[in-house]
């Protein structure tokens, strides 16, 4: 099946500093969403990127399919973004399910 | 609108016991997705539902069971509790179409003891 590595696995930062967290994938895709999961476990939907580049206040994200891989982009970062950020990607058509990730936990610290 | 409801929260089990998740998808969303997130283990994909039928499911034993009614919902089930099975459980919903948006219940903490 397919393969999917984020970098960094763990990541410090300073309020009011950028981060790029990269997810690679194994295989070609027709679905790829980043989350946050809150400290309570919920998965926050960030993006709906199987390509081309998206923006959302201080997030945004880029997708490159044809070289299998993806970016968030957090500028300004808040204490609030700390968490862990999940890829998680669907390929082919028969099968419907996302794989996800081992993610990147983000501590932003003031 | 309301989003995916997953209950309950929490759940506390002894082994060899029966645990019994809920979960409700959005509303308009035919397919159900059972996830299972165990310390260490990351998101992994138990079990897929659409329009009441089993659509597929992922590397657990079969006392990881569920099923969906006629209005979507679904319920996953899981048989003779073992310690590792502790971990949270989360369900997602989304329309069945190839470029599909998968969105997210709270979960359902389950502890087994």
């Amino acid at each position: 099946g397919i393969q999917v590595e984020q970098s960094p696995p763990d990541l410090i930062l300073q309020e009011g500093a950028n981060s790029t967290l990269r997810c690679n994938f194994s295989d070609s895709v027709n679905n790829l969403q980043w989350f946050h999961q809150n400290p309570w476990g919920q998965l926050i939907n960030l993006f709906y990127i199987p390509s081309g580049t998206k923006q959302n206040g201080r997030l945004s994200a880029t997708t490159v399919a044809t070289e299998r891989y993806s970016l968030l982009y957090i500028s300004s970062s808040q204490t609030t973004d700390s968490g862990v950020y999940f890829c998680a990607v669907k390929s082919g058509a028969g099968s419907y399910q996302l794989t996800f990730g081992k993610g990147t936990k983000l501590s932003v610290i003031p | 609108e309301a989003g995916v409801t997953q209950s309950p929260t929490h759940l506390i089990k002894t082994r060899g016991q029966q645990a019994t998740l809920r979960c409700s998808p959005i509303s308009g969303h035919t397919s159900v997705y059972w996830y299972q997130q165990a310390l260490g283990l990351g998101l992994q994909f138990l079990l897929w539902y659409d329009e009441g039928e089993e659509r597929n499911r992922g590397n657990f034993p079969p006392r990881f069971s569920g099923r969906q009614f006629p209005n979507y919902s679904s319920e996953l089930n899981v048989n003779a509790l073992e310690l590792e099975d502790s971990a949270l459980y989360l369900c997602a919903s989304s329309l069945r179409v190839v470029k599909n948006i998968q969105y997210f219940g709270a979960g359902t903490r389950l502890s087994v003891l």
